[in-house]
């Protein structure tokens, strides 16, 4: 069956536009994460969308980042305004529901010039 | 801090050499750990995920353990090949369900 997919996989953006990041989970999944992965950062958590749930946004590094999952399906996550430090790889998963294996879709590179 | 360690940061070994990467956890309440595989450029691939209930799960040359009361989880890779060659990290569910990393080994297997 299909994974999770993700678009752009590549995205240059010159400092200060609003960029937007898709996700497509596996069909059935309830559970999404959005995760980054900079360098000298690891893999960091960012936000995490449960069924009908509001959302985990814990992880969100600032208030110029937000995330929406429309229909419990795709899932958009919006950066405004962007800074260099933004540059990294923002990798979406997915899974059955929570505490299930999760699945990861390629990533979308982000390069704020 | 909960926290997820891998070590060794990096290894080298020979084809056909049986290995064992090593992920430590700050919480022995986990419901799961996961181990995945990330090749250069590209996304993460699950490997293996083992249950808080269970000791160990195998998935052809690998085969990951999991003692939750020292917070410890090994992946062993038997006779490794050159297409193994990836950088390797486990990751458990600290806090809720999202994912905390370790900050991965990468191995090289030399043909």
């Amino acid at each position: 069956g299909a994974g999770v997919s993700q678009s752009p996989s590549n995205k240059v953006t010159e400092k200060g536009k609003d960029v937007e990041l898709r996700c497509d989970p596996i069909s059935g999944h309830t559970a999404l994460y959005w995760y980054r992965q900079s360098l000298g950062q690891g893999l960091e958590f960012l936000i995490y969308f449960q069924g009908n749930s509001a959302p985990d946004k814990s992880g969100l590094p600032s208030d110029r980042f937000s995330a929406e999952r429309t229909g419990g399906s795709v899932s958009t996550l919006t950066i405004q305004r962007t800074q260099q430090e933004d540059s990294a790889v923002y990798l979406c998963a997915s899974s059955f529901s929570a505490h299930y294996e999760q699945y990861f879709g390629p990533g979308t590179r982000l390069t704020v010039t | 801090k909960q926290e997820v360690t891998q070590i060794p940061a990096a290894l080298s070994v020979p084809e056909g050499e049986n290995l064992v990467l090593n992920c430590s956890f700050t919480d022995s309440a986990i419901y799961n750990l996961q181990w995945f595989r990330q090749d250069p450029g590209k996304g993460l691939t699950s490997l293996l995920l083992i249950q808080s209930s269970q000791r160990e799960q195998t998935s052809g040359r690998l085969n990951a353990s999991l003692d939750k009361s020292s917070g410890r989880s090994t992946l062993y890779i038997a006779a490794s090949q050159p297409g193994d060659s990836a950088t390797y990290l486990c990751a458990a569910p600290l806090r809720a369900s999202r994912l905390t990393f370790g900050e991965g080994t990468q191995l090289t297997v030399n043909p």
